[in-house]
């Protein structure tokens, strides 16, 4: 289909890893983020992919990439109450930033 | 802080008038970028401009217009407004070469 897809909600226990997965459409796609919303806040730029990486680290964030099956996971170790947000996986489908498509986004509770 | 600006922060209008939403771009940034975010139709595309022109359209109504000033902020008219539009309406701006999307704090209307 045309449409970015994630799990709307997830709830992981503090200090847990969460896992936010994310399927996307168009294998073309040069590169792949994850936005955090943080509630009545705007979108924060988490951490992005480019399409020839399958894996990037970024401290407590793990980005996956599994261009075969068109799927993006985001790892957060040691899940922390503030992490709590809504978490938007999104693509840009050509070269000059435009276009970008993103997910219905998932809401992360993390519980103490 | 992202350096993208929006003005205002909250708008409260009633049905049938028009509005106008601020952006300043993040510096050295040519593009910008409008969104609409509302609890059912999530982060929808409106409009994409590069450094003066319209380069890329989504899903806008004839009712909303968007222009990009020589100064490279940007602003977005809704008119005849309904109270369907009532939302969160982002900004967004990339580097020339577009790699990836910075958001302001965005704009929250009320139609009444």
């Amino acid at each position: 289909g045309e449409d970015v897809e994630q799990s709307l909600f997830l709830s992981v226990r503090e200090g847990d890893s969460s896992v936010i997965n994310c399927t996307y459409t168009d294998s073309s796609s040069t590169y792949l983020y994850w936005y955090k919303q943080e509630p009545g806040a705007g979108l924060q730029l988490l951490t992005y992919i480019f399409s020839n990486m399958d894996m990037k680290q970024d401290q407590r964030l793990t980005v996956l990439l599994n261009k075969k099956d068109k799927h993006l996971s985001l790892r957060i170790a040691d899940t922390q109450t503030g992490d709590s947000a809504i978490y938007f996986c999104a693509e840009a489908r050509d070269n000059y930033g435009q276009n970008f498509v993103f997910g219905p986004g998932t809401r992360l509770s993390v519980l103490p | 802080d992202s350096g993208v600006t929006q003005t205002p922060k909250h708008l409260i209008t009633a049905t049938g008038q028009r509005v106008t939403l601020r952006c300043s771009p993040r510096s050295g940034d040519l593009s910008v970028y409008w969104y609409q975010q509302s609890l059912d139709q999530g982060l929808q595309f409106l409009i994409q401009y590069y450094n003066g022109e319209e380069r890329a359209k989504g899903n806008i109504l004839e009712r909303f217009s968007a222009q990009q000033f020589p100064d490279l902020h940007s602003e977005l008219n809704l008119s005849s407004l309904e109270l369907g539009d009532s939302a969160l309406y982002f900004c967004a701006s990339s580097p020339p070469w577009g790699d990836t999307q910075y958001f302001g704090p965005g704009t929250r209307l009320t139609v009444l």
